[in-house]
């Protein structure tokens, strides 16, 4: 497709377990980032890749918290050892001019 | 840190009406954002402003930036029940980040 995909759209896990989610950005796009979006809260930054540089990580809440990026293209946003607190919307966006994200559809977590 | 407080949280109004939300800060950003976020998908965006003072018109809506460049607004004429969502401003401050306020739910009720 043309626009930013995201897999799986929800995920329903047991507090603990581990969760991978994935992001697949709009061809040709160097940038990528991911957020975190909670019920009444805005848009949380989470981590920023752009092209070969090193990432962003300042938005990290905790060392559970990892990103990788693979071949410039696809990211996966582990979550180790989820806590309830981590339930929220996780949105990727990719963007090729400096402030113009594109948004995919977010996949939601829940942790029981 | 920069924050950018949107207001109202909630509306709800009728077809038909006008209405305006604002998005306001005590920093100064380079260019101010305003997106649509429908339920289930992501946001998109709607304009950017980049310049203080700039007005932009989108069909039945429009943007404005403010002088400062510290605040903007959006402006819905005769709101349809297609307006219906979560609208955020998001702002820049020349890097790749942005900051991005907690937003105004619209309801328009047919």
């Amino acid at each position: 497709g043309a626009g930013v995909s995201q897999s799986p759209s929800n995920k329903v896990t047991e507090k603990g377990k581990d969760v991978e989610l994935r992001c697949d950005p709009i061809s040709g796009h160097t940038a990528l980032y991911w957020y975190r979006q909670s019920l009444g809260q805005g848009l949380e930054f989470l981590i920023y890749f752009q092209g070969n540089s090193a990432p962003d990580k300042s938005g990290l809440p905790s060392d559970r918290f990892s990103a990788e990026r693979t071949g410039g293209s696809v990211s996966t946003l582990t979550i180790q050892r989820t806590q309830q607190e981590d339930s929220a919307v996780y949105l990727c966006a990719s963007s090729i001019l400096r402030n113009t994200q594109y948004f995919g559809p977010g996949t939601r977590l829940t942790v029981l | 840190t920069q924050l950018l407080e949107q207001s109202p949280q909630f509306l709800s109004i009728q077809e038909g009406e006008n209405l305006t939300v604002y998005c306001n800060s005590s920093s100064v950003f380079s260019s101010l954002q305003w997106y649509r976020q429908e339920p289930g998908e992501g946001p998109v965006l709607l304009v950017t402003v980049v310049t203080g003072g700039e007005v932009k018109k989108l069909k039945r809506l429009t943007f404005q930036f403010g002088d400062a460049r510290k605040d903007s607004s959006l402006h819905i004429t005769a709101a349809q029940p297609g307006d219906t969502g979560l609208y955020l401003c998001a702002g820049g401050a020349g890097s790749y980040q942005l900051t991005f306020g907690k937003g105004t739910k619209l309801s328009v009720i047919p």
